[in-house]
């Protein structure tokens, strides 16, 4: 079964860090570009981030430049996504996606991890 | 950044009817659009890719046009379990997501 576990969140204060997780199986993750993607409590869907499958290629929104890493180990099929001076509006959930081989849309989903920045 | 809004908001609807969600980029995308389902308490699932092109498992009634700035995602009889939001999502410059349209039960 293809399937993305996500790992990592919590409850964080302003300016704090963390360092979320994500576990992929079933499929051949060194072939995939992967993505991270939150979703503020009541909102919409924000991207925040995708990485190529050799790690070439970064990107990151506007938003989180800066302050976000994200990286890959492939020999371990993990996805994962350092978060720095975290603000009280990087409070989502936080989902990886795997990307379609040509990138075209995001077709597998994990479950989510909370990420709550709060004093 | 392309800024993609989607329109109306919320559409009620009862079952049987026929959706048409809409999508509008801030500039062209080519046909670089996707459209996700969302139901409560679940992540998004893929429906249509590059504008036109149902995503494996999705049910026919679930159809994608449109090409540069705009997009229709259309539902052409609603089943019970099409009730969500859904979001379309650009890739010809970084990825964005629209603000989503809720189907809502008439």
């Amino acid at each position: 079964e293809v399937q993305l576990v996500e790992s990592g969140g919590g409850l964080v204060k302003p300016g704090g860090s963390l360092r979320l997780s994500c576990a992929a199986s079933g499929f051949t993750f060194s072939s995939y570009s992967m993505n991270w993607v939150r979703q503020a409590p009541g909102k919409g869907l924000e991207w925040v981030s995708s990485i190529s499958s050799s790690s070439s290629y970064i990107y990151y929104a506007d938003s989180v430049k800066g302050r976000f890493t994200i990286s890959r180990d492939n020999a371990k099929n993990s996805l994962y996504l350092q978060m720095n001076s975290l603000r009280a509006e990087d409070t989502a959930v936080y989902y990886c996606a795997r990307d379609q081989r040509r990138g075209e849309g995001m077709d597998v989903w994990g479950q989510g991890t909370t990420v709550t920045v709060s004093s | 950044e392309i800024v993609l809004t989607q329109s109306p908001a919320t559409l009620s609807l009862s079952p049987g009817e026929r959706a048409t969600l809409s999508c509008r980029a801030s500039q062209s995308v080519s046909s670089y659009l996707a459209w996700y389902q969302q139901k409560p308490g679940q992540a998004p699932r893929l429906l249509i890719y590059d504008a036109s092109n149902r995503a494996t498992g999705i049910p026919a009634r679930f159809s994608g046009s449109g090409s540069g700035t705009d997009f229709t995602l259309t539902i052409s009889s609603l089943e019970p379990e099409d009730f969500a939001v859904y979001y379309c999502q650009q890739r010809s410059n970084g990825k964005t997501f629209g603000q989503g349209t809720k189907v809502e039960i008439k």
